[in-house]
């Protein structure tokens, strides 16, 4: 079993719907978590952390953590077609950081 | 927020020669650094993780003696690739770390072997 998983995609969604992103878990003992954008040939860029159960938002992004299901989910409003990128969920313990595969997203006008 | 500064962007070399990129962190003291290597539309697969003034931990099937990794102090961190090969074009990036926040990271370095 991959240590965190994502939905490879693509996931394509209409501009100005909300876009979903799922990942899971496998460490239990995971402390952190993290949500990054990737855009093609560029580095990542942090969008999201999270560290408790429950939800955080911050502008259009919305992230949710449930420790319970090892279960972490990006939520993207009003999707813009400058969201198109490649999201990548990071989960750390004590500096031991993986990453999903990430999900390719697009944002058609 | 933190910046972590990776040199140089691109680098085009000859098979046979060897290539050190750089990463550093620029405002903070980073105390492990990770380097990644990422093929194209891959997500990123963790080379090594190093720690300041330790060795570096390879992941496996990693060549130790091939990418070799010097996290020298608490803001440097080099990675030579030795005797480059053009399988090993790719993109690398590093990312630094300070104990209880994110990981940043840099630039990335597109390395190309011709």
């Amino acid at each position: 079993q991959k240590e965190v998983e994502q939905n490879s995609g693509p996931l394509s969604v209409p501009e100005g719907a909300i876009a979903s992103l799922n990942c899971t878990y496998s460490d239990r003992v995971s402390q952190s978590f993290f949500w990054y954008r990737q855009y093609s040939g560029k580095s990542p860029e942090l969008i999201m952390s999270i560290y408790s159960n429950g939800d955080k938002e911050d502008g259009r992004f919305t992230a949710q953590l449930n420790k319970a299901s090892q279960y972490v989910s990006l939520l993207i409003r009003d999707s813009q077609p400058s969201d198109s990128a490649t999201y990548l969920c990071a989960v750390d313990n004590n500096n031991d950081m993986r990453f999903g595969a990430g999900t390719r997203l697009t944002v058609k006008p | 927020g933190a910046v972590v500064s990776q040199h140089p962007s691109r680098v085009i070399c000859k098979s046979g020669t060897s290539v050190k990129i750089e990463c550093r962190s620029l405002d903070f003291q980073a105390t492990t650094m990770f380097w990644y290597r990422q093929f194209p539309k891959k997500s990123l697969m963790l080379m090594a993780t190093s720690n300041e003034g330790s060795k570096a931990t390879y992941e496996q099937g990693v060549e130790k003696d091939k990418f070799l990794i010097n996290h020298a102090s608490l803001t440097l961190s080099t990675l030579t690739v030795t005797s480059a090969h053009p399988e090993d074009s790719s993109f690398y990036i590093c990312s630094a770390f300070s104990k209880n926040t994110e990981a940043f990271f840099g630039q990335g370095t597109r390395l190309t072997v011709v």
